[in-house]
């Protein structure tokens, strides 16, 4: 039990919808990052946020962005759904940056169609 | 371009014997490592890390040695157990701790009772 919650488990969208994927993190953990994980590969940074704020970004498009609130959860939106966005979503959230360490929730399992 | 390279994809090993990961990485920037271990259904839990300045790191069952001239880390298990039975990640942070982690595509151990 890491404390850190991602809703929903599971999810199927249609090619080219929008989705949001959320993730409610440890209370006081003021940094979440998104990783994407496609089947058979290692977890893919998407991007981080600090306070709010977004404070990193990894090789993804602008139709991948975030949401940070002061309430220690945060939101992943996808706009114009790919079939390559079908992968499991996972955020992870620390106590800061640097060297405190990230702790994972369970991941939510997107499916295009 | 896979910065962190995983190229065993499974190992399995008997109960109480030894298991080694083996972890190789490109990016010299790179001052941070550690491994994450993953059960099915479940989001990657912290097992161990490691910073650039030093060689080896332990922590019960689990010690991880780090060569920086040859890029390359290795997990040791000492003594498996069965529950030990995961997919395990390498990842690797030039932020000096668990952000913007970069992950291998991750080995499955399975120790056999």
């Amino acid at each position: 039990e890491t404390g850190v919650t991602q809703s929903p488990t599971h999810l199927i969208k249609t090619r080219g919808q929008q989705v949001t994927l959320r993730c409610s993190s440890q209370s006081g953990h003021n940094t979440v990052s998104w990783y994407q994980q496609a089947l058979g590969q290692g977890p893919q940074f998407i991007f981080q946020y600090y306070r709010e704020e977004e404070n990193g970004r990894g090789n993804f498009p602008p139709r991948f962005s975030g949401l940070q609130f002061p309430n220690y959860s945060s939101e992943l939106n996808v706009n114009a759904l790919e079939l390559d966005d079908s992968a499991l979503y996972l955020c992870a959230s620390s106590l800061d940056r640097g060297l405190s360490e990230a702790f994972f929730g369970q991941g939510t399992r997107l499916t295009v169609v | 371009d896979q910065q962190v390279k995983q190229n065993s994809p499974s190992l399995s090993v008997q109960e109480g014997r030894i298991s080694i990961l083996n972890c190789d990485y490109t990016n010299s920037m790179f001052d941070y490592f550690l491994w994450y271990k993953k059960y099915p259904a479940e989001g990657p839990t912290f097992l161990i890390s490691i910073s650039s300045i030093k060689d080896k790191n332990e922590d019960g069952r689990f010690t991880v040695f780090l060569n920086k001239s040859a890029k390359h880390l290795s997990l040791h298990i000492v003594p498996s157990q069965p529950g030990d039975s995961a997919v395990y990640f390498c990842a690797a942070s030039a932020q000096g701790g668990s952000e913007k982690l970069v992950f291998g595509k991750g080995m499955k151990l399975t120790v056999n009772p």
